[in-house]
């Protein structure tokens, strides 16, 4: 399996556009993680998934965001409209079970200017 | 106060030394851990694990400690490569995943 795969890797874009994050966990693993990390702030767990069903997004920081994951082998975060203050990494991670290690995408440099 | 965002704990070590990397966790219930290490530019990979049954794990030159009573982990790597320097988080599962801030680990050659 290639891991979980992330896209795009960077994305620049104006201060009221709409972002679309894409992540394709591994594949039979049934959780899937969307993380924000910023120098202020750490690694933050935005929403996680459980067999595509959302189970928590209580770190979701505001109705700018949102997250599906219409199958088990995709998932989106949207951040409409995106402000200066998203500018973060999002990693998306996946995992089989419930106590098992997380493995994580190569993240998402988004810079909103 | 004025946020002036994380103070992330950095610690120095001489290649060939052995590095310790400590961290506390918040839940008394957490029944799993996890260490990942975080390269620059990448996403945090799994090290090691070890679940609250356990005290002590030992892994390819890391080793890892739980102290339940204190609620503390450490994290230990023998004879430290340059390779080895990164971020290293400790991570708590209580029904999710709570990440601490991390240890930034410089190697130095």
């Amino acid at each position: 399996d290639a891991g979980v795969i992330q896209s795009p890797r960077h994305e620049v874009t104006e201060m009221g556009q709409e972002v679309t994050l894409r992540c394709k966990p591994i594949s039979g693993h049934d959780y899937l993680f969307w993380y924000r990390q910023t120098m202020m702030r750490g690694l933050e767990l935005l929403i996680y998934f459980n067999n595509n069903v959302p189970i928590d997004d209580s770190g979701m920081p505001e109705d700018r965001f949102s997250a599906k994951m219409p199958n088990a082998s995709f998932s989106t975060l949207k951040i409409q409209p995106s402000e200066p203050r998203d500018s973060a990494v999002y990693f998306c991670a996946s995992i089989w079970g419930a106590n098992t290690e997380a493995f994580f995408g190569q993240g998402t440099r988004l810079t909103v200017v | 106060g004025e946020s002036v965002g994380l103070h992330l704990p950095t610690l120095s070590v001489q290649e060939g030394d052995n590095s310790i990397i400590n961290c506390a966790y918040s839940n008394s219930a957490s029944d799993y851990f996890i260490w990942y290490k975080q390269e620059s530019g990448k996403g945090p990979q799994f090290i090691i694990d070890i679940r609250s049954n356990m005290d002590k794990r030992q892994g390819q030159r890391v080793t890892v400690l739980l102290n339940k009573t204190v609620k503390h982990l450490s994290l230990q790597i023998a004879a430290t490569q340059p390779g080895d320097s990164a971020v290293y988080f400790c991570a708590e599962n209580f029904n999710k995943f709570y990440f601490g801030s991390g240890t930034k680990l410089n190697v130095k050659p």
